[in-house]
């Protein structure tokens, strides 16, 4: 089966630049949507078909996918965006949909 | 638009559970729909999905042959009946709406609050 890899976690001091990494083999050519659960929430939709963001979603998040990996970039970094980060794709060979292990953001 | 689920609890290894998921604010019959379930404390894991039209259903391997998922488009209700179940079962149950009518490819733009399935003796 299809395997997403994230690492467990990223670090980042405020107003600087997170990256978050989702590791396939040949994800570049699947589409890759990318969710934010805080704690105790729901998660939430904040990056769609690899790049594209909901209305209310701030335009500091963004995603981008090529390779074997996808990667969201959240500028000028916040307190309140400290969560968990997944990634999903659809995987065609089983017909099943695949989340990452997820990626915890701290914000330093 | 809201996701509200219901029908979790505790139950002993090798009974069911049938969830509910009551869907409003949106045209239910539109979307497709899934199940993700989530330990406390860990990462989420995509259940079983079904198309608009209840034409298409996919499940996980792991629940294969012993969860079946279904929809009401009437009720504006998804269901997830829970046969069979085991200790690893025992997650937080998210309902989620798909953005397209087909289980492939569309995200999920809408998720409930979840309903906790507690499996043990």
């Amino acid at each position: 089966s299809y395997v997403l890899t994230q690492p467990p976690s990223v670090s980042v001091a405020p107003g600087k630049t997170a990256r978050i990494t989702c590791g396939g083999n040949n994800v570049g050519s699947k589409t890759v949507h990318w969710y934010q659960q805080r704690p105790g929430q729901a998660p939430v939709l904040i990056i769609y078909y690899d790049g594209d963001r909901p209305s209310e979603i701030p335009e500091r998040f963004s995603g981008s996918n090529s390779g074997n990996t996808a990667t969201l970039t959240i500028t000028r970094v916040e307190a309140g965006d400290e969560a968990d980060f997944y990634c999903q794709v659809w995987d065609s060979s089983s017909d099943h949909w695949v989340f990452g292990g997820g990626t915890k953001l701290t914000v330093l | 638009v809201q996701l509200e689920e219901s029908g979790g609890g505790l139950v002993q290894p090798g009974r069911s559970l049938r969830l509910s998921c009551a869907a409003s604010g949106f045209t239910f019959d539109d979307y497709a729909m899934n199940w993700v379930r989530q330990v406390p404390g860990k990462g989420l894991e995509w259940v079983s999905g079904i198309s608009w039209n209840s034409g298409t259903i996919r499940y996980a391997d792991s629940v294969k042959g012993r969860f079946t998922i279904s929809r009401d488009n009437a009720k504006k209700t998804l269901y997830l009946q829970m046969n069979s179940l085991r200790p690893g079962d025992t997650a937080l149950y998210y309902c989620t709406k798909g953005q397209g009518a087909t289980i492939l490819h569309s995200a999920f733009d809408i998720w409930g609050q979840g309903t906790m399935a507690t499996v043990s003796s």
